[in-house]
């Protein structure tokens, strides 16, 4: 019964890839983000999502895109991998408020 | 936009001993103030927010005290325990605006407990 659940947790690959990293949220929440946290442990939000509108960080290359099936889903695909994506991306979800809830983390590594 | 320092980057303290983080914000419009704490492998948890129309808010071993002149605020544990061993982050952000894609975070304390 976990609140925000990302899969995988741990995801590795080879440079020049597409990869997928999907997010699953049970709150009920109205609004999704992807946020990436670096070696430095700096939390960067990437993308913020609900019904209405998709707000994108303007710092995040093209290479990605979320994609929200329904209310209760949004993943993040990525693609032609570079090494300087390599980090922890975490998904997270709200309701009409600033409050987060946090997922557990999907700790990507490209070689 | 928004840019929050945080200081220190890390911090250690005797258990039992009382820890204090400080940020620091630029944005005057910035009236939520929430502070995550991110414990090893998992994802960060809200454990204390305060909004502009407070000065101080407290939770059990938690504090959090807000300076709207000065554009601070601070995070004080007392009576700390090996279990908050932690990266903490503080964040800012306009309330009220129903969502958090204006979430501006800190870049993290990282408090080591030591028995």
């Amino acid at each position: 019964d976990t609140a925000v659940s990302q899969t995988p947790k741990y995801l590795v690959t080879q440079m020049g890839n597409d990869k997928s990293i999907k997010c699953e949220q049970n709150l009920g929440h109205d609004t999704m983000y992807w946020y990436k946290q670096d070696s430095k442990k700096f939390l960067k939000i990437m993308f913020s999502y609900n019904n209405k509108e998709l707000i994108i960080n303007e710092t995040v290359p093209n290479r990605f895109s979320p994609k929200s099936p329904d209310k209760a889903h949004l993943n993040l695909h990525i693609n032609s991998l570079e090494l300087g994506d390599s980090a922890v991306y975490f998904c997270a979800s709200s309701e009409y408020s600033e409050k987060l809830f946090f997922g557990s983390g999907t700790q990507l590594s490209v070689l | 936009g928004e840019n929050v320092e945080q200081h220190p980057s890390t911090l250690s303290v005797q258990e039992g001993d009382s820890a204090v983080i400080k940020c620091t914000y630029s944005d005057s419009a910035s009236n939520y103030f929430p502070w995550y704490k991110q414990e090893l492998g998992k994802g960060p948890q809200l454990i204390i927010d305060i909004r502009s129309n407070v000065g101080e808010k407290k939770d059990q071993r938690i504090a959090v005290t807000l300076n709207k002149t000065a554009k601070h605020f601070s995070l004080h544990i007392t009576e700390t325990q090996p279990e908050d061993s932690a990266v903490y982050f503080c964040a800012a952000t306009p309330q009220n605006t129903g969502t958090a894609s204006k979430l501006t975070f800190g870049t993290g304390t990282r408090l080591q407990v030591t028995l």
